[in-house]
């Protein structure tokens, strides 16, 4: 596989379910990314993790709990969701310190519905 | 803080036709700009980035955008659009100064192409 893979695509859950979002990239990034994409909204940055360790917090809910437990893997734990948690997440990567430019590669997305 | 508008939340053009879509942005320094594309239900594809240099940027499938620093703009063209350009696509501004990629995004164009 290449690029960066996300599963599941679709989850439907209700508020006091617990699940996971998971996301796998075979780049050799460093930096791993959780965006939120809702109706009528600019993408919203979630976390950044970069060589595991969580640099960004954009202030989310604790109902959200990132997992980076390598560079090339990336989880987000979901549990007591609010139907306004009902989005498309997206996951990205991107190079390492050394060779930074921004530049982000996304999967496709988790297509998440809290009923 | 960094900033995206783009003032069209959509577009409708005919196939053959030429495209412009609009986006400026806030940044203190020299940014990093980003054009991408969503088709529905998929992730984000990049189609071209401006670090520096020429102004004048080519992308995939055709697609070009020129940076203008005296307009804080970097709107996106097309010669001729096919109707598999049909799509939402956002401009980014990239924040360099940090050890790994930092977008924000800009709410969208939905571009629809009528055969």
């Amino acid at each position: 596989e290449t690029g960066v893979t996300q599963t599941p695509r679709h989850l439907v859950m209700g508020m006091t379910n617990k699940k996971s979002l998971k996301c796998e990239q075979h780049l050799g990034h460093n930096a791993m990314y959780w965006y939120k994409q809702s109706a009528k909204k600019p993408l919203e940055l979630m976390f950044v993790y970069n060589f595991k360790e969580q640099t960004e917090n954009n202030s989310v809910p604790s109902r959200f709990s990132p997992e980076c437990p390598n560079s090339s893997h990336l989880f987000l734990h979901l549990h007591t969701l609010q139907p306004e948690d009902s989005a498309l997440y997206l996951c990205a990567s991107s190079q390492d310190s050394s060779g930074n430019t921004g530049e982000l590669f996304f999967g496709e997305g988790s297509r998440l519905t809290v009923l | 803080a960094q900033s995206v508008t783009q003032p069209d939340i959509h577009i409708t053009v005919s196939e053959g036709a030429s495209l412009e879509l609009r986006c400026n942005y806030s940044y203190g320094a020299t940014p990093y700009l980003f054009w991408y594309v969503q088709s529905p239900g998929q992730g984000l594809q990049l189609l071209l980035k401006y670090f520096s240099g020429d102004t004048l940027v080519q992308g995939i499938k055709g697609f070009e955008a020129e940076f203008k620093r005296s307009q804080s703009s970097f709107n996106l063209r097309k010669p001729s659009v096919h109707w598999s350009d049909a799509a939402e696509y956002f401009c980014a501004v990239g924040d360099g100064g940090t050890s790994y990629g930092k977008l924000t995004f800009g709410q969208g164009t939905i571009l629809t192409v009528h055969p």
